[in-house]
């Protein structure tokens, strides 16, 4: 399957602990983004990448939060002393990133995070 | 900052029954506008996509969507529905000068039933 993975799919994690999500966008995507959805609601950006540069962050992303690209392919998102208010499904997508705005983005079926 | 209204949390219709999701947006500047649909189990897909030009915009399965500036809304229809389109559907808006960044609203359960 070429489309966007997400590992692991869910996490169960205790309060205060660390947690780090990956995601492999499709081959040749040069943008990577990272949503969080909580039930109920739609899916809240959080940030992007073009290649290996973070373009934009939201204010949503605490300091707690850190997304890396490092070769520009698969990214990480990683939760420092998690907190019951970040249990979540946390999405991640990928587009060509090319001719904006007739990019796609692609979903991956997300990481469902779980903190007690 | 843009935002998503989308007026409809629940949607039951029968088979073949038309139907219409709304969404209505606010954004200070030029937008592109949205509709992803999830299927149970499934991840966020496409649907259909407004950029510019002609208002009316259609997905290959039959549902369309109208841009209506002066109401600022971006409402979806489909004339016949069928089960298979029972779904979760998400309209999001992303401003011209900014297309990276998305903003979704809460989603539209629409339930088909027979």
């Amino acid at each position: 399957d070429t489309g966007v993975s997400q590992n692991p799919r869910h996490k169960i994690t205790k309060r205060g602990q660390n947690v780090t999500f990956r995601c492999d966008p499709i081959s040749e995507h040069n943008r990577l983004y990272w949503y969080r959805q909580t039930l109920g609601q739609g899916p809240e950006f959080l940030t992007y990448f073009q290649n290996e540069a973070q373009l934009e962050k939201s204010r949503l992303l605490s300091d707690r939060f850190s997304a890396e690209r490092p070769k520009g392919s698969f990214s990480t998102l990683e939760i420092q002393r998690t907190e019951q208010g970040d249990s979540a499904m946390y999405l991640c997508a990928s587009s060509l990133g090319v001719a904006t705005p007739l990019d796609t983005q692609y979903f991956g079926p997300g990481t469902r995070l779980t903190v007690l | 900052a843009q935002s998503v209204t989308q007026l409809d949390s629940q949607v039951p219709v029968f088979e073949e029954a038309p139907v219409e999701l709304r969404c209505n947006y606010s954004s200070s500047v030029s937008v592109y506008l949205f509709w992803y649909v999830q299927y149970p189990n499934q991840g966020l897909q496409l649907l259909l996509k407004y950029l510019s030009g002609s208002t009316l915009v259609e997905s290959i399965n039959g549902f369309e969507a109208e841009f209506n500036k002066s109401q600022t809304s971006f409402h979806l229809r489909k004339p016949s529905v069928h089960i298979s389109d029972t779904a979760e559907y998400f309209c999001a808006v992303s401003e011209e000068t900014n297309a990276g960044k998305s903003t979704f609203g809460d989603g539209t359960t629409l339930t088909v039933k027979p």
